[in-house]
């Protein structure tokens, strides 16, 4: 699993309310990323940090915010959830060798906006 | 942005039959990733393959850059192989295709 752990594993919330997703890992990689993966979409990239205080922004970032204070933590915080935000959440990090870029996932987090 | 295509969305076969998946890109890409989503949700990287082709075990895959499209064998399949297959590629970001729904029956 490439030493990536998300927390909670699982939420319910309800609309209106901040939520703070957790992805953390052990082996020092330089480049993290939240993903959304809802029926019929696939994965899609919401935010992605290639270094400690510098992120940028993805496909489906409006409404989400991230931070990354250490190596190891990837913070997604949702302002004020709403109900379009129920989705399942993953974190992935890439192992960059030589020009190969793999990504590898963390188990998810399924959020539930009420 | 660069589309991602996989066929057929959904699969079901008995254990013991060959499959093939596809991914169609409409770009060229510098990175081409297979994913199988076991029914617990976990995402399991099967194959790194930009071009050219790699095996493992029962599973092999084929990437034919100039022609853009990718190929993901599964022979003699079991139950275990159930899940759904994600094609993945990059040219400056990673984009996901919608999967493949793969069943495997006793």
């Amino acid at each position: 699993d490439a030493g990536i752990t998300q927390s909670p594993r699982h939420k319910v919330t309800e609309t209106g309310t901040p939520v703070t997703l957790r992805c953390h890992q052990t082996e020092n990689h330089r480049y993290m990323y939240w993903y959304r993966q809802d029926p019929g979409h696939g994965l899609r990239l919401i935010h992605y940090s290639y270094g400690v205080k510098d992120t940028d922004k993805g496909e489906v970032s409006d409404g989400y915010s991230v931070s990354r204070s250490k190596t190891e933590d990837f913070l997604l915080t949702l302002e004020s959830a709403t109900s379009s935000q129920t989705s399942v959440y993953f974190c992935a990090i890439s192992e960059i060798w030589k020009t190969k870029n793999i990504q590898y996932f963390g188990a998810g987090t399924r959020l539930s906006v009420l | 942005g660069i589309q991602v295509e996989q066929s057929p969305p959904d699969l079901i076969l008995q254990e013991g039959a060959n499959s093939t998946l596809r991914c169609n890109f409409s770009d060229s890409v510098n990175n081409l990733q297979w994913f199988h989503q076991n029914p617990w949700g976990q995402l399991i990287n099967l194959f790194y393959i930009p071009s050219g082709t790699k095996q493992n075990g029962r599973l092999s895959a084929t990437t034919v850059a100039t022609e853009r499209y990718s190929l993901l064998y599964i022979s003699s399949s079991q139950t275990t192989d159930s899940g759904v297959y994600f094609c993945a590629v990059e040219s400056d970001k990673l984009i996901f295709g919608t999967g493949t729904r793969l069943q495997v029956f006793p």
